[in-house]
């Protein structure tokens, strides 16, 4: 089946490290995303990817960092740097660049600072 | 600037009662607009989405929405709820932004059915 996978779904960081969530897609879409989700808030973008080796910064870019270093695969970087990262992770992707193309999404991963 | 607002951060409604989900927009021209859903601890999956034409457009699960451009509104409707139908659910904008095209989502409206 195609589809997103995140991993891992839970994830415990202590403060001052760097974590990295995993995102692949198997859909051959070419942009993908990476959203932060915070109650009450709906989703929010921290970077994007149209092509391999090449994103941008979303809104809320600043404590992340990514790569795109193959089509399928969009891992995020969760700095020491993010003040507040406790959050719930969301990666899509969609096969066009345009605001009109549908995003599909993964099933998230929930990080938890201690 | 492009937002998106729902009002209602939260209802309830009975199974088998009608549900209409509402969702306002700001924006200079026609959006792409859509409406997502979440189950809990899960990712969003998309219920319907407009572009042009029609202005009641059809989803999946039963769904419908209707896009009325003098109250930059987007809402969702259902018929008759059914309790597998209590989730997350999220409107959003497909604009054109000032440094980049972007997709806005709403807050979310969380709903709740009574059995």
């Amino acid at each position: 089946d195609g589809g997103i996978t995140q991993s891992p779904k839970y994830l415990f960081r202590k403060e001052g490290q760097n974590v990295t969530l995993s995102c692949e897609q198997n859909l051959n879409h070419d942009a993908m995303y990476w959203y932060r989700q915070d109650p009450g808030q709906g989703l929010r973008l921290i970077y994007y990817s149209q092509i391999v080796n090449d994103f941008q910064k979303g809104d809320i870019a600043e404590g992340y960092s990514v790569s795109r270093e193959k089509k399928e695969s969009f891992p995020l970087t969760v700095t020491s740097a993010q003040k507040n990262p406790t959050a719930f992770y969301l990666c899509a992707s969609s096969a066009g660049q345009g605001v009109g193309d549908t995003q599909y999404f993964g099933p998230g991963t929930r990080l938890t600072v201690l | 600037a492009q937002s998106v607002t729902q009002p209602d951060i939260h209802i309830t409604v009975s199974e088998g009662a009608s549900l209409e989900l509402r969702c306002n927009y700001s924006y200079g021209a026609t959006p792409y607009l859509f409406w997502y859903v979440q189950s809990p601890g899960q990712g969003l999956q998309l219920l319907l989405k407009y572009f042009s034409g029609d202005t009641l457009v059809q989803g999946i699960k039963g769904f419908e929405a209707e896009f009325k451009r003098s109250q930059s509104s987007f809402n969702l409707r259902k018929p008759s709820v059914h309790w597998s139908d209590a989730a997350e659910y999220f409107c959003a904008v497909g604009a054109s932004g000032t440094s980049y095209d972007k997709v806005i989502f709403g807050p979310g409206t969380s709903l709740s059915v009574i059995p």
